[in-house]
């Protein structure tokens, strides 16, 4: 079974410029989860698809979004890029996203915002 | 509100002999915890899960942890450090319930000398 794959790995963007982030979860999982890691923050959710649906969301402002797609694929975007939005973005699918399902992690995307 | 508290940003240990990466987390139910590992510019790898039924996991790579409701730790062990063992360590708990987002440790970072 292949892993969760996220496009692109390495983006490199201006401030005020916008960006989309791509995540492929495992075949016949319908939760996908992001997550912003930076060395000052660590690792922080920051919103949860099931079935084209946002459940959940982490504490970032407005100019973070996602959408999921009816086969389970997830778009991030974030508008109007700040110095601080430089960071490792992670993305894990798992089954059901329930608390006892296991999430499975890509292996990121490195968006650099110069 | 659920949190986890990594008392150890860094641990350094020699090849051959035993590991203890200490958590302690906080819940006001019955937590789902794990133990995530980041191996340098690779994704997140679960290696254990604990989700109330024997309260010693054990994981992957001869890694296990004990469950201690009285304690509120759930510390990970390996009896013998190997030189491939050295990475990021991240234990984390589950939001809980429907809300299967994770919160992350700030992580410890492991050294394994030869």
């Amino acid at each position: 079974k292949a892993g969760v794959t996220q496009t692109p790995r390495y983006l490199i963007k201006t401030r005020g410029q916008q960006v989309t982030l791509s995540c492929s979860p495992i075949s016949g999982h319908r939760s996908v989860s992001w997550y912003q890691q930076t060395p000052g923050q660590g690792l922080q959710f920051l919103f949860e698809y099931f079935s084209e649906t946002q459940r959940n969301k982490g504490n970032f402002p407005g100019r973070f979004s996602g959408r999921q797609f009816s086969n389970s694929r997830s778009e991030m975007n974030v508008s109007t890029l700040e110095l601080g939005d430089s960071a490792l973005y992670l993305c894990a699918s798992s089954f059901s996203g329930d608390a006892w399902n296991e999430q499975f992690f890509g292996p990121g995307t490195r968006l650099t915002v110069l | 509100a659920q949190s986890v508290t990594q008392l150890d940003s860094h641990v350094s240990v020699s090849e051959g002999t035993p590991v203890l990466l200490r958590c302690n987390y906080s819940s006001s139910y019955s937590p789902s915890l794990f133990w995530y590992v980041q191996h340098p510019n690779k994704g997140l790898q679960l290696l254990l899960k604990y989700t109330s039924a024997a309260t010693l996991v054990k994981g992957i790579n001869g890694f296990e942890a004990e469950f201690k409701k009285s304690e509120t730790s759930f510390h990970l062990t390996k009896p013998s450090a190997h030189m491939s063992d050295a990475a990021e360590y991240f234990c984390v708990v589950s939001a809980g319930g429907s809300q299967g987002n994770l919160i992350f440790g700030k992580g410890t970072k492991l050294s394994v000398k030869p």
